[in-house]
């Protein structure tokens, strides 16, 4: 079964507003990467955090993960137009295998 | 030039033909991985390899059979092609590295495969 499950499944924000998505996974990983995919293409990777690490930032992204619940969130600030994609996380286990989300669809509105 | 480039793009086939997709990367990376991706259900490995002689089956291999001809080509086939494999498949790469484990993926841009 997948690893890493996304929440929300869907999202719609206004232009200019933050858009958060989470992630849960089952099992000790390594690392956790968030990807994002514009419809019908391939996967680019945003960012990725080890697990000793609690918060990271990249430009308009920020990423946290709580290792004690398993978690992570994806903070996406100021969104805008070209945002609108889905956004994968995906945990990369002790045996180095990487296990994807099902995704978060998330929609900028105008 | 792509760095991770998928042939055929797009290919229609019928139940019971044998299919063969291909993958080609330049950035010299020894892992390559196959998934396919269908709508709601994200990504799923079928196989994966972390050198020219190390091929594992992933989530979902049944149905499929990979070759790593080159550090660089991986293809994936489909010996005799259903319906339900009717789905967007990806080739990604990723690079090795000693101690902690930190290994982004590259894809390519996917082959859209229909089975009539």
């Amino acid at each position: 079964s997948q690893q890493g499950e996304e929440d929300p499944q869907a999202l719609s924000i206004q232009e200019g507003e933050n858009a958060t998505m989470n992630c849960s996974y089952k099992t000790s990983i390594n690392n956790l990467q968030w990807y994002r995919q514009n419809s019908g293409r391939g996967l680019v990777h945003l960012i990725l955090i080890r697990s000793n690490e609690r918060e990271k930032h990249s430009g308009r992204l920020r990423v946290t993960l709580d290792t004690s619940k398993k978690s992570s969130s994806l903070l996406i600030t100021a969104s805008r137009a070209a945002d609108t994609a889905s956004y994968f996380c995906a945990s990369q286990n002790r045996d180095d295998k990487i296990i994807f989300g099902k995704g978060t669809r998330l929609h900028i509105l105008p | 030039d792509a760095d991770v480039t998928q042939t055929p793009r797009n290919r229609i086939t019928k139940t019971g033909k044998r299919i063969m997709l291909e993958c080609s990367q330049t950035k010299g990376h020894d892992r390559m991985y196959w998934y396919r991706q269908d709508p709601g259900l994200g990504l799923r490995l079928i196989y994966y390899s972390f050198d020219v002689k190390d091929i594992n089956k992933g989530e979902i291999s049944d149905g499929y059979s990979v070759s790593r001809q080159a550090q660089a080509k991986f293809s994936l086939s489909l010996e005799s092609a259903i319906p339900n494999q009717t789905a967007l498949y990806f080739c990604a790469t990723s690079d090795r590295h000693r101690g902690f484990s930190y290994n982004e993926q590259f894809f390519g841009p996917g082959t859209r495969l229909t089975v009539l």
